[in-house]
């Protein structure tokens, strides 16, 4: 149980497009997931909260018109990475808790990541 | 502000060998603590929480975990390493932010663990 997937594994993009990751909980349901960005060789950052049927919480420096996301329902989420450039160029990871996501006793399962790469 | 510190980039362990990856963390309420593991262009896998009880945590694929509060550590532990246990650990810290709560990861620990 608590399985996360993420839908790319990788893409590769030109410079100026967008790019949607798909964050899925398969086998519950997450009223919160949460979106990372990790850099070679670097710690997990938190880039945003995504909550169902509301606005995302953004981390400060998150650029949330940059970085869109949406949570339309209890077992998805997506963050758009609009007019990409080369630094964002990154491994993106989402997760989502069993619980509310907010406790913090709250697990939280994380998906198996996206390798975006901007040309 | 919370942080978690992991001291050492690479640990390396011969197999069968008992290793420790440490985390130290500096919190202002209950620190809430994990420990999750990450295979290369993989996501983290979860492997043991501590939120309160017995200060010796065990969890996933025999590895265990004592919190120490005086010293505000959280080490993982195995009594005997496996070359497949060769991968990025992360500890984190999760702590009660108004209606929120957010976790904090440390920099990795990245465990060779050779024949």
């Amino acid at each position: 149980g608590a399985v996360v997937s993420q839908h790319p594994s990788r893409v590769i993009c030109k410079s100026g497009t967008s790019v949607k990751i798909e964050c899925r909980s398969l086998d519950f349901q997450a009223t919160t997931m949460f979106w990372y960005r990790q850099f070679p060789k670097q710690s997990l950052m938190l880039m945003a909260t995504s909550n169902e049927g509301s606005k995302a919480t953004y981390e400060q420096g998150v650029e949330k018109d940059k970085f869109l996301i949406n949570h339309a329902s209890l077992t998805l989420s997506t963050l758009t990475v609009t007019s990409a450039h080369p630094e964002d160029s990154s491994f993106y990871i989402c997760s989502a808790s069993l619980g509310s996501g907010l406790a913090v006793q709250d697990t939280q399962y994380f998906g198996p990541g996206t390798r975006l790469t901007v040309l | 502000a919370q942080s978690v510190a992991q001291p050492e980039d690479q640990v390396n362990v011969a197999e069968g060998n008992p290793l420790t990856v440490k985390c130290t963390y500096s919190v202002s309420g209950n620190p809430y603590l994990f420990w999750y593991v990450q295979y290369p262009n993989r996501g983290l896998q979860f492997l043991l929480k501590y939120i309160t009880g017995d200060n010796l945590v065990k969890g996933s694929y025999g590895f265990e975990a004592e919190f120490n509060k005086s010293q505000t550590s959280f080490h993982l532990k195995k009594p005997s390493a496996l070359v497949s246990d060769s991968a990025l650990y992360f500890c984190a810290v999760r702590v009660l932010t108004g209606t929120a709560s957010k976790l904090t990861f440390g920099t990795g620990t990245r465990l060779q663990v050779t024949l």
